[in-house]
């Protein structure tokens, strides 16, 4: 069965610092991996995704994540934190034909001044 | 840019009551789905829908949910007698295809169930 790990509950940065979140994944075949962001009081919106090729994939607002097979990942990084990034960000694994995503249970980004 | 909108945004009813919760996708998307967060826990998939018919469900969907689509542009959610655990974040998404495409979320409708 599908699963998304995401380590760490909380993440605090000072802004203009940089950022990884990391994912961990598990899924029998080559894994259809998301990242979504949650503003408060807003829907999940999109990131970036990876489906295959280049394992490096940019997405918007200036994120990037990487595709480790060797090590089931998929973490996401900024260079340079900005305060509006102050967000919940979830990774999640989908794939077949229904397209059911499973999420992982989130990061909190707090970005300090 | 097309989105999804859901109401109502919040709604409070008492346990054993029935909700509906609708969903207006993006309008050329054929592919439909529901997921839910509780408070504090994971995003979880509920069901999907394609061509008027359920094709995925979870196992949190029992027979007190349903779905339908009543018209061309609305899709609903119905819990038929909400129980307390059923309190959370409602979610609707929509894409264009499967396999490739993206979901496109709605805001979310919160549900609490006294």
């Amino acid at each position: 069965a599908q699963s998304v790990t995401q380590p760490d509950i909380h993440i605090t940065v000072s802004e203009g610092a940089s950022l990884e979140l990391r994912c961990n994944y598990s899924y029998g075949a080559t894994p259809y991996l998301f990242w979504y962001v949650q503003s408060p009081g807003q829907g999940l919106q999109l990131l970036l995704k990876y489906f295959s090729g280049d394992t490096l994939v940019q997405g918007i607002k200036g994120f990037e994540a990487e595709f480790k097979r060797s090590q089931s990942s998929f973490n996401l990084r900024k260079p340079s934190v900005h305060w509006s990034d102050a967000a919940e960000y979830f990774c999640a694994t989908g794939g077949g034909s229904n397209y059911k995503l499973t999420f992982g249970k989130g990061t909190l980004l707090t970005v300090n001044p | 840019e097309p989105e999804v909108t859901q109401t109502p945004s919040h709604q409070v009813t008492q346990m054993g009551q029935e909700v509906i919760l609708r969903c207006v996708p993006i309008s050329n998307h054929l592919y439909f789905y529901w997921y839910r967060q509780i408070l504090g826990q994971k995003v979880e998939f509920l069901v999907s829908f394609y061509n008027n018919e359920i094709s995925e469900k979870s196992e949190i969907f029992d027979d007190q949910f349903s779905v339908e689509r009543p018209d061309g542009s609305n899709f609903t959610l119905k819990i038929r007698s909400t129980k307390l655990e059923d309190s959370a974040m409602y979610f609707c998404a929509s894409s264009e295809r499967v396999g490739t495409g993206e979901l496109f979320f709605g805001e979310g409708s919160r549900l609490t169930v006294l």
